[in-house]
């Protein structure tokens, strides 16, 4: 069955620290995979997506994500968070063809100032 | 601003009550998808509409049902409510059928159901 799992679900940071959240996914074939965040009282926004080519993908407001197909993994990184990142994230994934998303459970971030 | 529109914004009810809610997908795109958001089941997929046709169905209970209109707005009725169903209802388009065009999502209805 097509799955993404998020093992993190609370992190808290200080300002200026490095995030990586963990994103794994289990599907046959072509995967497309995204990173959305909501923040507080908001919709969900794309931040990034991978579909084929370079894995290494950059979205919005610095982050990026890394697609490592041995690992089924699509880690969510950001060198230096800021305050305004608090948000909750969500990996999601969709099977090539396929129609839906199947989103992880989420990982609450707290950034500190 | 994702360009999807949905209202109302919030909806309060009683059990066993039906309500409509309402989903406009962005200018040019031609699905439409309703997710449930809730605490402890997260984000959960219930069905997809693409240019007027029902193209998947997700963990949509057979109380609720939907409909895309030739106009490619998109209702989603939900009857004999129960406190259960209280959530956040989200409605997302994209300008294709498949899961390799991303998702634009809309703010989002907030259903109590008291």
């Amino acid at each position: 069955a097509q799955s993404v799992s998020q093992h993190n679900h609370h992190v808290i940071l200080s300002e200026a620290a490095s995030l990586e959240l963990g994103c794994n996914y289990s599907y046959g074939g072509t995967v497309n995979l995204f990173w959305y965040v909501q923040y507080p009282g908001q919709h969900l926004q794309l931040l990034l997506k991978y579909f084929s080519g370079d894995p290494l993908v950059k979205g919005i407001k610095g982050f990026e994500a890394e697609f490592i197909k041995s690992k089924f993994s699509f880690n969510l990184r950001k060198p230096s968070v800021q305050w305004s990142d608090t948000a909750e994230y969500f990996c999601a994934g969709a099977g090539g063809g396929g129609n839906k998303l199947t989103f992880g459970t989420g990982t609450q971030l707290k950034v500190e100032l | 601003d994702s360009g999807v529109t949905q209202t109302p914004k919030h909806l309060i009810t009683a059990t066993g009550q039906r309500v409509t809610l309402r989903c406009s997908p962005r200018s040019g795109d031609l699905s439409v998808y309703w997710y449930q958001q809730s605490l402890d089941q997260g984000l959960q997929f219930l069905i997809q509409y693409y240019n007027g046709e029902e193209r998947a169905k997700g963990n949509i209970l057979e109380r609720f049902s939907a409909q895309q209109f030739p106009d490619l707005h998109s209702e989603l009725n939900l009857s004999s409510l129960e406190l259960g169903d209280s959530a956040l209802y989200f409605c997302a388009s994209s300008v294709g059928p498949t899961g390799a065009y991303e998702q634009y999502f809309g703010p989002g209805t907030r259903l109590t159901v008291t």
